[in-house]
Parts: C-alpha cells; sequence; structure tokens
C-alpha cells in the first residue's frame, strides 16, 4: 500500500524553467492538496482539490497552477519558476485526516 | 480566520522526561483538531486527533484533551524516548464540511540520551 507518492523527490531549476510535480494516492479519497513548507512558517496551503473536477486556491496560490488528472492524481505545475519558490513541496490527500507523502526538494537558482 | 499558535522551539529534553508543547487555536464553527509528526526527510504523519470538546486523543504514549473553554490541545507525554526526535505540528479544520486545515508553524524536538 504505497498511499501518497510524489514525484521527484529533488529538483534544481534555473529561474524561468517550468517543470509539473506529480502526486497520486491509492487510497480512493476525493481530496487533494498541495503545501509548501519554508523554515519558520509552517505549511502553507497552495491549492486543493475537494473532488474530482474541482479545484481551489489557497493561501498562497500565486505562481502555480494544479490539474486534477483523475480521482489518483493532482499535478502542481509552476509555469515560470522563481527563486522565491525553493521549498519543500508535499501533496497529501484525506479522507478524515491527511496523509502526507514524502516530499519534492525543489531549489530555484 | 482560523490559526494555530504553538510554542517556539527548538525544545531539547533529557530522555524520560516530560513533555509538554503547547496549542491554542482561533476558529469559528467547532473545530476538530489534530497533532501530526514530521521526522527527518519525511511527509507529515497524524499522531492523533479531537473532534469534539473534551475529547482526548491518544497515540504511542501522546495526548492532547480538546479544551474549548481554553481553546487550547495541549500534547503531552509522561517519558519521551531519542526516537521521539521530530517536529510536532498542531492543526484545525472548522468543522464538517471545511476541506481546509490550518497548521501551527510546528515545534522541533531533540530528546538527548
Amino acid at each position: 500500500n504505497a498511499g501518497v507518492t510524489q514525484t521527484p523527490k529533488f529538483q534544481v531549476l534555473k529561474t524561468g524553467q517550468s517543470m509539473t510535480l506529480q502526486c497520486a494516492q491509492d487510497m480512493n479519497h476525493n481530496s487533494m492538496y498541495w503545501y509548501r513548507q519554508d523554515p519558520g512558517m509552517g505549511l502553507r496551503l497552495i491549492y486543493y482539490s475537494a473532488s474530482e473536477g474541482t479545484t481551489d486556491k489557497g493561501e498562497v496560490p500565486n505562481g502555480y497552477n494544479v490539474s486534477r488528472l483523475n480521482k489518483r492524481e493532482f499535478s502542481l505545475r509552476l509555469e515560470s519558476a522563481a527563486p522565491s519558490q525553493t521549498s519543500v513541496y508535499f501533496c497529501a490527500s484525506r479522507l478524515t485526516s491527511l496523509h502526507f507523502g514524502n516530499g519534492t526538494r525543489l531549489t530555484v537558482t | 480566520g482560523d490559526s494555530v499558535t504553538q510554542m517556539e522551539g527548538p525544545v531539547t529534553l533529557s530522555e524520560e522526561a516530560f513533555l509538554t508543547i503547547n496549542c491554542t487555536y482561533t476558529a469559528t464553527g467547532y473545530p476538530s483538531l489534530f497533532w501530526y509528526v514530521q521526522y527527518p526527510g519525511e511527509g507529515l504523519q497524524l499522531l492523533l486527533k479531537a473532534t469534539k470538546a473534551d475529547d482526548k486523543g491518544s497515540n504511542k504514549g501522546f495526548e492532547a484533551t480538546y479544551r474549548k473553554e481554553t481553546t487550547s490541545f495541549h500534547l503531552e507525554k509522561g517519558s519521551v524516548q531519542v526516537s521521539d526526535s521530530a517536529v510536532y505540528f498542531c492543526a484545525l479544520t472548522s468543522g464538517a464540511g471545511s476541506y481546509q486545515l490550518t497548521f501551527g508553524k510546528g515545534t522541533k524536538l531533540s530528546v538527548i540520551p
């Protein structure tokens, strides 16, 4: 039982480059989430998807887009990466409580 | 809006010491409260939860009681171990139908032998 799987685990981008972070869950959860974690800031919600076919902005959506491809998959896209987007990104799914992936550590230079 | 305030760390304790990490909250409605733990290099894992006032969540020797009158959900453990070294996050969700969780900033615990 894999739970929530994120790829890649590490990524380095140059300013202006684009990339997509992938997330898949095998728990048949309706809700999925993208958070970023920065030192001293805790976790901040970027986007979430309450169910397949819907997405909503969280606390810090600027610079990001998301796609809920199907019930299992929820991807996060950075169209033009900026150094301020250097962070650890966590995907999560939820039934009654959140289940997290192991994160993607992104560095933008 | 909703908010969670945790005691700032880092907290360093000797093995077998008593642990308290304070958490207070502000929320509309009747929130559910959670403690998550994050070990180095990993994602967060649910440690315990409580869904209504006076409920006590417990797991792995950790406990927290939902206190509506003081809007608190303090985490306690009677005797910590080195393996408890991690970052602990308090979180809430505002009632049924809410899809968003609000997290505190986390408290780093280091337990030394």
